[in-house]
């Protein structure tokens, strides 16, 4: 009963560096988040997905790809890093949209 | 589209004391609200949440929060705070279910200090 499972929680790029980030969870949830948390401006939705094999924007999806091949995991991929990007990032999943998000621990990642 | 804003990005109050933590939302049909609370370097966990049943609603670790639609609120109360309360606590809407009317909206988020 692991929930939602983030790898890596601590990462150091260097700019221009790529790097996926991987959501897993094991409750067969639809619905699978990204959202980033910077101090001062709680958390902002990067993409989402409502389902195996699909994809859709947040508020913030510039500077990032993701892809949703299996139902359970969810990746986050950033192509060319920037120091903007640095975060700490929160997957996060749910059987029905709002009927509870269940987040993973985060991943700190910075970029320099 | 919906929003939401926490009013005071730092609270601080008395072991003992009330807690009240401030969250207005904007949104053009009925809400969905929800209070979540983070543990340093921990992720989120889900307080309570209002969906459109009873107007108070109680969580867990005595937290409770009223959803006052004439005031577009859902402030978040307990009645003493102790130690263990100190985090960082966020108001969240959406709108309804699936696609991206399903997605939470966070406000940004109020830091909660207790003092011995």
């Amino acid at each position: 009963n692991a929930g939602v499972t983030q790898t890596p929680k601590f990462r150091v790029l260097k700019t221009g560096q790529s790097m996926t980030l991987l959501c897993a969870q094991d409750m067969n949830h639809e619905y699978m988040y990204w959202y980033r948390q910077d101090p001062g401006m709680g958390l902002r939705l990067i993409h989402y997905s409502v389902g195996e094999g699909t994809t859709a924007k947040g508020e913030v999806p510039d500077g990032y790809n993701v892809s949703r091949l299996k139902k359970q995991n969810f990746l986050l991929g950033l192509e060319s890093a920037a120091p903007s990007q640095t975060s700490v990032y929160f997957c996060a999943s749910s059987y029905q949209g709002v009927i509870g998000y269940t987040f993973g621990s985060g991943t700190r990642l910075t970029v320099v | 589209a919906q929003s939401v804003t926490q009013l005071g990005s730092h609270v601080s109050v008395s072991e003992g004391a009330l807690v009240l933590l401030r969250c207005n939302y904007s949104s053009s049909v009925p809400p969905y609200l929800f209070w979540y609370v983070q543990y340093p370097n921990q992720g989120l966990q889900l307080l309570l949440k209002y969906t459109s049943a009873a107007t108070l609603v109680k969580g867990i670790n005595g937290f409770e929060a009223e959803f006052k639609k004439s005031e577009t609120s859902f402030h978040l109360t307990k009645p003493s705070a102790h130690m263990s309360d100190a985090a960082e606590y966020f108001c969240a809407v959406t709108v309804g279910y699936g696609g991206s009317q399903g997605n939470l909206i966070f406000g940004k988020g109020t830091k909660l200090s207790v003092k011995p």
